[in-house]
Order: C-alpha cells, then sequence, then structure tokens
C-alpha cells in the first residue's frame, strides 16, 4: 500500500517571503508524482508533476518541486509567493504497478498576506 | 474548450434518500474517475472507467455507491439509503487514456449534505 503524507495542514506567509510545502510519500515500487491546487471557489488544477527523468520539475507560475527518492519526498518550493498563490495544495501519487487512481494527501492550505 | 462538468453543485438530501451525481466529462477523454472528499480530509478515489473495459470499483465504500457510464461518456454516481457520513464533496475527473501518467482534468465538484 502506499500513503501520501503532508506535514502542513496550513502554512500563512508573508508576500514575497519563499515557502516550502512538505510531501512524503511511502511506496515499495516506483512512483509518479503530482502538485495539484485548488484556488478558492475552483476545480483542482494541476500544477506540476514528475514521471521520470530530472527530479527537478517546475510549474509556470514559479513552483518548482523535486523528487528525493532516498527521503521519498516531494516537497514544493516557490522562492517569493503572491497573494494570488493562496490556494489549497494536494500532493498525489500513482503506484507504478497499482492502478491508475490518484492517491492525494490532505492538502495543504497555504496563506499569503501582506 | 469545456472543461468536466458535473451537476448538481450542492445537493441537500435526508438520511435514507437516494442521491444521484451526474459528470460530464471533456470530449474524447476515455478515462473517467470518480473521487470523494470529507471534510479535513484528502481526496479518496471510488472508482474508474476506461472506454468499455469493466470499472475498477475498488475504492467504493460500500455496496450503497454504485456508478455507471452510459455511451463511455457521462457517469452518474448513485448512493443508497444515504448516511450522514456520505456528507462531502464528491469530485469528478477525466483523462486522455488510462496511464499512470496522463493528467486528470478535475470537475468543481458536488456538494452533499446528508441531513
Amino acid at each position: 500500500a502506499q500513503s501520501v503524507t503532508q506535514l502542513d495542514s496550513q502554512v500563512p506567509v508573508f508576500e514575497e517571503a519563499p515557502v516550502e510545502l512538505r510531501c512524503n510519500y511511502s511506496s515499495s515500487v516506483s512512483v509518479y508524482l503530482f502538485w495539484y491546487v485548488q484556488y478558492p471557489n475552483q476545480g483542482l488544477q494541476l500544477l506540476l508533476k514528475y514521471l521520470s527523468g530530472s527530479t527537478l520539475v517546475e510549474s509556470i507560475n514559479g513552483f518548482e518541486a523535486e523528487f528525493n527518492k532516498s527521503q521519498t519526498s516531494f516537497h514544493l518550493r516557490k522562492p517569493s509567493v503572491h497573494i494570488s498563490d493562496t490556494a489549497e495544495y494536494f500532493c498525489a501519487v500513482i503506484n507504478s504497478n497499482s492502478g491508475y487512481a490518484l492517491n492525494f494527501g490532505k492538502g495543504t492550505s497555504l496563506l499569503v498576506t501582506p | 474548450g469545456a472543461g468536466v462538468s458535473q451537476s448538481p453543485s450542492n445537493k441537500v438530501t435526508e438520511k435514507g434518500k437516494d442521491v444521484e451525481l451526474r459528470c460530464d466529462p471533456i470530449s474524447g477523454h476515455t478515462a473517467l474517475y470518480w473521487y470523494r472528499q470529507r471534510l479535513g480530509q484528502g481526496l479518496e478515489f471510488l472508482i474508474y472507467f476506461q472506454g468499455n473495459s469493466a470499472p475498477d470499483k475498488s475504492g467504493l465504500p460500500s455496496d450503497r455507491f454504485s456508478a455507471e457510464r452510459t455511451g463511455g461518456s457521462v457517469s452518474t454516481l448513485t448512493i443508497q439509503r444515504t448516511q450522514q457520513e456520505d456528507s462531502a464533496v464528491y469530485l469528478c475527473a477525466s483523462s486522455l487514456a488510462l496511464t499512470n501518467s496522463n493528467e486528470q482534468f478535475f470537475g468543481p465538484g458536488t456538494r452533499l449534505t446528508v441531513l
């Protein structure tokens, strides 16, 4: 079985400060890793994903995440956040040999204030 | 183009009643998924469909839950004899194909409240 742990349920941060949202997973086989974002009153959107290759992946709005196999982590980072980044962020995993359903963490609420 | 749509957006029902939730996937997407999100929890997988293949029902929490997908497009999730613990946001997603790496596109969800 696999599980996804998002270590922080809420992360308050000031505008233009750096942020890291933590995600750890447990799996005995290779995985595909995803970060989804849910802005207020909107549906879930894919932010970025790791499938293979370079362990550092980036989104178009300045977020990046690094796959660390030894630490089984896929933390999401941004060097300088904006008010508009306020949202719920979900880490998700698909096990390479156990199906196609996303296994989600409980989410981290990022609140950016001036 | 149009995204995944779900109806109704909100549903309030009394305990013991049956409810039907509808999902319209993105045109051309062959894979369709149902998840639910209970308050304070992450999203839980319920069921997925791929074309005309038998669905993977491994996530359905009880036999009160069922889903069908007609004509490989629209899907309906039915909950019979609803219980208060069924209160959640039910999310539908679709993807081009059933692979590990295909992006799943999510609908806005149906918020179900069982009184």
